[in-house]
């Protein structure tokens, strides 16, 4: 049974930082990993998709890896923001399901 | 649509009674996911569609939950006789191709909050 692991549960760094968020998963037969962000009291944004072929995906200020045979996920946030402020869950694609993370909450203080 | 649309967005209920939850999937979408998210809890599946077949409804809690699609379009999440540990929200969701699909983004929508009392 797959399961899903983020480290840590919560951050909480003053604007400007560059920041981690580390995502593992313990059956590395997946097809795609999707990181999220949720705010509080809405649905889920998806922010990334990497395919179990690639290494990383990059979009503005996010960049995401993947090392599949590892089980290992991290999304890196360059000059965090207060507006990163959120919830971000990573999730592994099976054949026919999603399986998230519990997320890490992120604070980010001006 | 533009994006995944829920209704509603909000219920209080009485335990005991039947509630529906409807889900509109983005335009062309074949595959179809709910979710459901405790307070201060992760994701648990409940469904998948492919279709208006469910392969896998693994995640249903008990047999009080169903759901049905049709049209390979809107599809709807029943609960009778609610119960308090019911209290959720429940997230609907929808992508293009089949789960494992390589790139298949998978798009959530805003949710529908379930208050039993």
């Amino acid at each position: 049974k797959q399961e899903v692991t983020q480290i840590p549960a919560a951050l909480s760094v003053p604007e400007g930082e560059n920041l981690v968020l580390n995502c593992s998963f313990t059956d590395s037969a997946i097809y795609n990993l999707q990181w999220f962000r949720q705010d509080p009291g809405k649905g889920l944004t998806s922010l990334l998709l990497i395919q179990s072929s690639q290494r990383e995906q990059t979009s503005g200020r996010l960049n995401a890896s993947l090392d599949k045979s590892s089980g290992r996920s991290t999304l890196y946030i360059a000059a965090s923001q207060p507006g990163d402020s959120a919830t971000y869950l990573c999730a592994v694609t099976g054949f026919q399901k999603l399986v998230f993370g519990t997320g890490t909450r992120l604070l980010v203080s001006p | 649509g533009a994006g995944v649309s829920q209704s509603p967005s909000n219920k209080v209920t009485e335990k005991g009674k039947d509630v529906e939850l409807r889900c509109d999937p983005i335009s062309g979408h074949t595959a179809l996911y709910w979710y459901r998210q405790r307070l201060g809890q992760g994701l648990e599946f409940l469904i998948y569609f492919q279709g208006n077949s469910a392969p896998d409804k693994s995640g249903l809690p008990s047999d009080r939950f169903s759901a049905e699609r049709t049209g390979e379009s809107v599809s709807t999440l029943t609960i009778q006789r609610t119960q308090q540990e019911d209290s959720a929200v429940y997230l609907c969701a929808s992508s293009f191709l089949i789960p494992g699909a390589a790139g298949n983004t998978i798009y959530f929508g805003e949710g529908s909050w379930l208050t039993v009392v």
